[in-house]
């Protein structure tokens, strides 16, 4: 059975950093692509990012860019998403997910994000 | 605001067949494959449908997808309480580089 697991949340302030993690099990891991999306509470899914098996290739919506940066580490099946200069419109329950097709498939159960002062 | 347009809410009685829409444009629905997502309360969301019209193992076939140019369309048919949840369609965009999903509905079973 495929599983993902999400750990690193948490409280912070504004304009600090944070490091999201995900253990990923059930699947021959370097070979899937992965993504990191997000969901205010109460609110809708908004994809963050995705990365290739390799690494070699890394996608980020808009409101993200420049600020999170995605990698994974295949020899641990973990992904990772470093989260810089965080802002109160970030905060979110963020969900790691095994690509399906060209979107999110499996999905973690997520983890926590707050950023407040 | 979601570029894929999806209505904030539909209902039905039990044993009903109910239809929720998935509008995009050209460079994600009328180009890619749409996907479904279920997502119950206070859990991560489970897909439903993928590659426009495919179940995935195990979600029964009471769920059926569809296609047409921009547009895609889940039904829900034989309505049961427990179907009470948000459905959300995703697709790739391709002007953008990225993973669109839309708006989400609430599905009320009466």
């Amino acid at each position: 059975e495929v599983k993902v697991v999400e750990s690193g949340g948490g409280l912070v302030q504004p304009g600090e950093s944070l490091r999201l993690s995900c253990a990923a099990s059930g699947l021959t891991f370097n070979t899937y692509w992965m993504h990191w999306v997000r969901q205010v509470p109460g609110g809708g899914l908004e994809w963050v990012s995705r990365i290739t098996s390799d690494g070699g290739d890394t996608k980020y919506a808009d409101s993200v860019k420049g600020r999170f940066t995605i990698s994974r580490d295949n020899a641990k099946n973990m992904l990772y998403l470093q989260m810089n200069s965080l802002r109160a419109d970030d905060t979110a329950v963020y969900y790691c997910a095994v690509n399906w097709g060209m979107v999110p498939g499996t999905w973690g159960q997520g983890t926590l994000v707050t950023v407040s002062s | 605001q979601s570029v894929l347009t999806q209505p904030p809410s539909v209902s039905g009685t039990p044993g009903q067949r109910v239809t929720i829409s998935c509008a995009g444009s050209t460079s994600n629905v009328g180009n890619n494959y749409v996907y479904w997502f279920r997502q119950l309360p206070g859990t991560a969301p489970k897909l439903l449908i993928y590659t426009n019209n495919q179940r995935p193992s195990g979600v029964p076939d009471r769920f059926s997808g569809s296609k047409s140019d921009t547009s895609a369309s889940l039904a829900i048919s034989g309505l049961r309480p427990d179907d009470e949840a948000h459905y959300y369609c995703a697709s790739w965009d391709d002007s953008l580089s990225a993973v669109l999903f839309g708006g989400g509905t609430k599905l009320t079973v009466l």
